[in-house]
C-alpha cells in the first residue's frame, strides 16, 4: 500500500511561534494533498486541500493567514501554524491521493502529528 | 451536502461474537465510499473502497457492503486487536470536481474484549 509520512510526530511549542509539519508521499506522486484536524473523539475535519503547483483551497472558517500551505512537489507539502496560540492545539493529519491510474480515488494518510502550545 | 452517519458510536464485543458497523449517506453523484481504520493517536488506516451498490470486499476477518443508502462493515469473529476506530467517509461530485473531498462520518469506536 501507499505510505504517507509526517514530521514532526510530537511537537511542543510556546505561545506566538510558528510550526512547521512536513508531509511526504514516500512510493507515489501526490497531485492532490490534504490537511485534517482531529480533537479528541471526534472526527477529521478537513482543513485544507492543496494541489501541486497551485494555491491551497481552504474550507470555511479556516484562516488561511494562519495556516500555510505549501505543495512544493509531487512528494511534498508543508503545512505552517503561524502565531501558535493554545487553542491551536490539536492532531494535525495530512492525506496524499496518488496521480497514477487506478489509485487516484483512494486517500492515504500520515501518522499524524501532535501540537501542544504552551 | 454530503452526510455521513455512522452507528453505533461504540460497540463492545466479546472475542468472538460477529456484529456489523452501519454507515448511512447522503450523497451528490457517489465517487467512492471509503472505509478506514484508526488506531488511538495515529492516523487513518485505509481499509476498502466501494464505488457501487451491490459490491463487497473483504480482507481477514472484515467484509465492506454497499447499497444506495448504505454500507456495512461485517467483523466476523473479531479479536482484541481489531479494537480501534472504524470511519467511514464518501466523495461524491459535489462542487463540480472529478476527485472531491472525503466527508467523513463520526466514526464507530469498536472494543473486543478477550
Amino acid at each position: 500500500g501507499a505510505v504517507v509520512s509526517q514530521h514532526p510526530s510530537r511537537v511542543i511549542c510556546k505561545s506566538g511561534t510558528s510550526v512547521k509539519i512536513e508531509c511526504r508521499s514516500l512510493d507515489f506522486q501526490a497531485t492532490t494533498m490534504f490537511w485534517y484536524r482531529q480533537f479528541p473523539k471526534q472526527s477529521l475535519m478537513l482543513m485544507a486541500t492543496s494541489n501541486e503547483g497551485s494555491k491551497a483551497t481552504y474550507e470555511q472558517g479556516v484562516e488561511k493567514d494562519k495556516f500555510l500551505i505549501n505543495h512544493a512537489s509531487l512528494t511534498l507539502s508543508t503545512l505552517t501554524v503561524t502565531s501558535a496560540h493554545p487553542e491551536d492545539s490539536s492532531f494535525y493529519i495530512c492525506s496524499a491521493r496518488s496521480s497514477l491510474t487506478g489509485l487516484q480515488e483512494t486517500q492515504y494518510f500520515g501518522p499524524g502529528t501532535r501540537l501542544l502550545v504552551l | 451536502e454530503d452526510q455521513v452517519t455512522q452507528s453505533p458510536e461504540a460497540l463492545r464485543l466479546q472475542e468472538g461474537e460477529s456484529s456489523s458497523l452501519n454507515c448511512s449517506y447522503t450523497v451528490s453523484g457517489l465517487r467512492g465510499l471509503f472505509w478506514y481504520r484508526q488506531d488511538p493517536g495515529k492516523g487513518p488506516e485505509f481499509l476498502f473502497t466501494l464505488y457501487s451498490a451491490g459490491e463487497e470486499k473483504e480482507k481477514e476477518r472484515l467484509k465492506a457492503t454497499l447499497t444506495k443508502k448504505e454500507s456495512f462493515l461485517h467483523i466476523t469473529a473479531p479479536k482484541p486487536e481489531d479494537s480501534a476506530t472504524y470511519l467511514c467517509a464518501v466523495r461524491g461530485n459535489a462542487g463540480g470536481t472529478s476527485y472531491g473531498k472525503l466527508t467523513f462520518g463520526q466514526g464507530t469506536i469498536l472494543t473486543v474484549h478477550p
